[in-house]
């Protein structure tokens, strides 16, 4: 079965640091995988998503991931954090194969905090 | 572009009464979700509907959680009787296509309590 593992429930980051959310999944086959944001009361939005090919891809409001497969890893990250960033941050996991697998698996999400 | 649309944005009733929620995807999108987000977890997959007929229900609890999309655009998320353990934010999203690299668009949710 698959999964997704957010390993920290809260991170806390100065407003222009970089900051980093991570996420390591298990699957079978090559993983399709996202990043979504929620922000209080509100559904979740996407931010960026990996496919295939370059494993560091670029999302919306200046957001980007580094995919790694060695590592099963697929690291959120942002150069300089702003105080509208926080919120909560899910990474998800679909696999390609057929059946049920082709669910999107949730990690459990990591409250984000840029702090001014 | 409209967004999901989701109704109502808050419940509350009591454990053994019925409630239902009405979900209105993006238009054009032929795959329809709804998700079970309990406090402090991901969203939970319940069902998933390609036009109007079910892709996966598998973690439906079926005894008490109906759903449907009759006409293959919006749908209804049913459940009878309530349980305090149903207390949670009911997501519903859509896609273009189902499974794959497509992304889903997901819309407010609605908020359950039960007493």
């Amino acid at each position: 079965a698959q999964s997704v593992a957010q390993p920290e429930d809260q991170v806390n980051v100065a407003e222009g640091n970089p900051l980093t959310v991570k996420c390591t999944y298990s699957v079978s086959g090559n993983p399709y995988l996202f990043w979504y944001v929620q922000y209080p009361n509100r559904g979740l939005q996407f931010l960026l998503k990996y496919i295939t090919g370059d494993n560091l891809v670029k999302g919306s409001y200046g957001f980007e991931a580094e995919f790694n497969k060695s590592q099963t890893s697929f690291h959120l990250k942002k150069p300089s954090a702003l105080v509208s960033d926080s919120a909560l941050y899910f990474c998800a996991v679909r696999s390609p194969i057929s059946g049920s697998a082709r669910q999107l698996t949730f990690g459990s999400g990591t409250q984000l905090t840029v702090l001014p | 572009e409209a967004g999901v649309a989701q109704s109502p944005r808050y419940k509350i009733i009591e454990k053994r009464q019925s409630v239902a929620f009405w979900c209105n995807p993006i238009s054009g999108h032929a795959t329809l979700y709804w998700y079970q987000q309990i406090l402090g977890q991901g969203p939970k997959l319940l069902i998933q509907f390609q036009n109007n007929g079910v892709v996966d229900d598998s973690q439906l609890p079926k005894d008490r959680f109906s759903a449907e999309r009759l006409k293959g655009v919006d749908s209804t998320l049913k459940i009878q009787p309530a349980k305090l353990e149903d207390s949670a934010v009911y997501l519903c999203a859509s896609s273009l296509y189902t499974g794959g690299p497509y992304e889903q668009y997901f819309g407010p949710g609605t908020r359950l309590t039960v007493t």
